[in-house]
């Protein structure tokens, strides 16, 4: 079946502007995670989103990144007034409700200048 | 001090030998431990879970888990050039939903 989809693969933006990163989870999957990897680094983690459940949004850098989830199915990340440490790969991934074993998409590549 | 830490390695073994990764966290509560294997490039891919002490094996990989030094490890046996990749340690916290990852250690399989 289909993986985890994300868009776009690679986004390079001006500092200042705002930029929106989605991701398609896998269907069925309730549960849906975004990381931020940059080079080198593991992954750190960001938000997390459990059906109809109020997400964990305590990985959260700043206020200058939110993210929602509609219908229970897509997410988009949005980074306002992107800075130039927002420069990462942005991984999202999804899993089956209590099994915790996370599939990635290929994540989006965010380039600030 | 990291939630979880790895050594970056790289690891270099020869192909058919056994490469032993490991993982040192510091969660106490945690519960869920994974592997995932990373191409370089590419997004992080699961290899492996274990939730209770002890082993558990799946085809070359074994999965090794000690709660007491809040130890995993992962080893892969007959190593093959394939396997030349970032392995990454996750674990849950004790919040079950938030999963810290290691930085990562690199393997390198020599032909």
């Amino acid at each position: 079946g289909a993986g985890v989809s994300q868009s776009p693969s690679n986004k390079v933006t001006e500092k200042g502007k705002d930029v929106e990163l989605r991701c398609d989870p896998i269907s069925g999957h309730t549960a849906l995670y975004w990381y931020r990897q940059s080079l080198g680094q593991g992954l750190e983690f960001l938000i997390y989103f459990q059906g109809n459940s109020a997400p964990d949004k305590s990985g959260l850098p700043s206020d200058r990144f939110s993210a929602e989830r509609t219908g229970g199915s897509v997410s988009t990340l949005t980074i306002q007034r992107t800075q130039q440490e927002d420069s990462a790969v942005y991984l999202c991934a999804s899993s089956l409700q209590g099994s915790y074993e996370q599939y990635f998409g290929p994540g989006t590549r965010l380039t600030v200048t | 001090q990291k939630e979880v830490e790895q050594n970056s390695g790289p690891l270099s073994v020869p192909e058919g030998a056994i490469a032993s990764l490991n993982c040192t966290y510091s969660d106490r509560g945690s519960q869920s431990f994974f592997w995932y294997r990373q191409y370089s490039g590419k997004s992080p891919e699961l290899i492996m879970s274990i939730y209770s002490n002890g082993d558990k094996e799946d085809g070359r990989f074994t999965a090794q888990l000690n709660k007491a030094s809040q130890y995993v490890s992962l080893l892969i046996r007959d190593s093959q050039p394939s396997d030349s990749a970032t392995y990454l340690c996750a674990v849950n916290s004790n919040n079950f939903n938030k999963f810290y990852f290691g930085s990562g250690t690199k393997l390198n399989v020599k032909p």
